[in-house]
């Protein structure tokens, strides 16, 4: 069974600070999905990596994808209130389903 | 609007009752995915469609689960005789062909069993 592991569970912030999320498998994924998800909607999509190594920003979110194509990581510098929300990583192999991580819970406060 | 969209958005029903959620994709895109998600945890892969073909079910389809794609565009996910054990988010997305793993999400329909 394939697990994507994500740390920390819960992260409650101040406004302006730096952080990472991190999402670990010991299995291989061709590519890697963040997602950010709001109470009571769909994830929403922010970025795919497919490349190991690979390194893509969006705005003041940074991700990353590990050189074995098995980890990524988020960072977000200067979070805002806006930031605010669970943060999924999806893996996708050739089983073409997307498999879930456990999810990371950010509050920031004003 | 031209993402994904899903009706109804909330649906409460008593168990027993069927029920039936509808997932409009992304016009160009040919794959069409079902996921559920329970509170506190990530989503998890039902089924999906490639065109109007079903090429995967998990096992948590139960047999009281129907999806269908009859014409290769909306889809629909039928519960027969609901449980309590029913209650969650039902989540669609839908894909390009040559994109898998790039998938795009809906609103979601929210259900609960009493």
């Amino acid at each position: 069974t394939q697990l994507l592991e994500q740390s920390p569970q819960f992260l409650s912030i101040q406004e302006g600070e730096n952080l990472t999320v991190y999402c670990n498998s010991s299995s291989v994924f061709s590519s890697l999905q963040w997602y950010r998800q709001e109470p009571g909607e769909g994830p929403v999509l922010l970025v795919t990596v497919v490349t190991g190594g690979e390194v893509k920003k969006l705005k003041r979110l940074t991700f990353q994808f590990g050189d074995a194509r098995k980890d990524s990581s988020l960072h977000i510098t200067a979070a805002q209130p806006g930031d605010t929300g669970l943060y999924l990583c999806a893996g996708h192999n050739n089983t073409d389903k997307l498999i879930f991580g456990t999810g990371t819970r950010l509050q920031v406060f004003p | 609007d031209t993402g994904v969209s899903q009706d109804p958005r909330h649906k409460i029903t008593k168990r027993g009752q069927n029920v039936t959620f509808r997932c409009d994709p992304i016009s160009e895109h040919n794959r069409l995915y079902w996921y559920r998600q329970t509170l506190g945890q990530g989503p998890e892969f039902l089924t999906y469609f490639q065109n109007e073909a079903q090429l995967e079910k998990s096992r948590l389809l139960s047999d009281r689960f129907s999806a269908e794609r009859p014409k290769g565009s909306f889809s629909t996910l039928e519960i027969q005789r609901t449980e309590q054990g029913d209650s969650a988010m039902y989540l669609c997305a839908s894909s390009f062909l040559g994109r898998p793993g790039t998938q795009y999400f809906g609103p979601g329909t929210r259900l609960l069993v009493l």
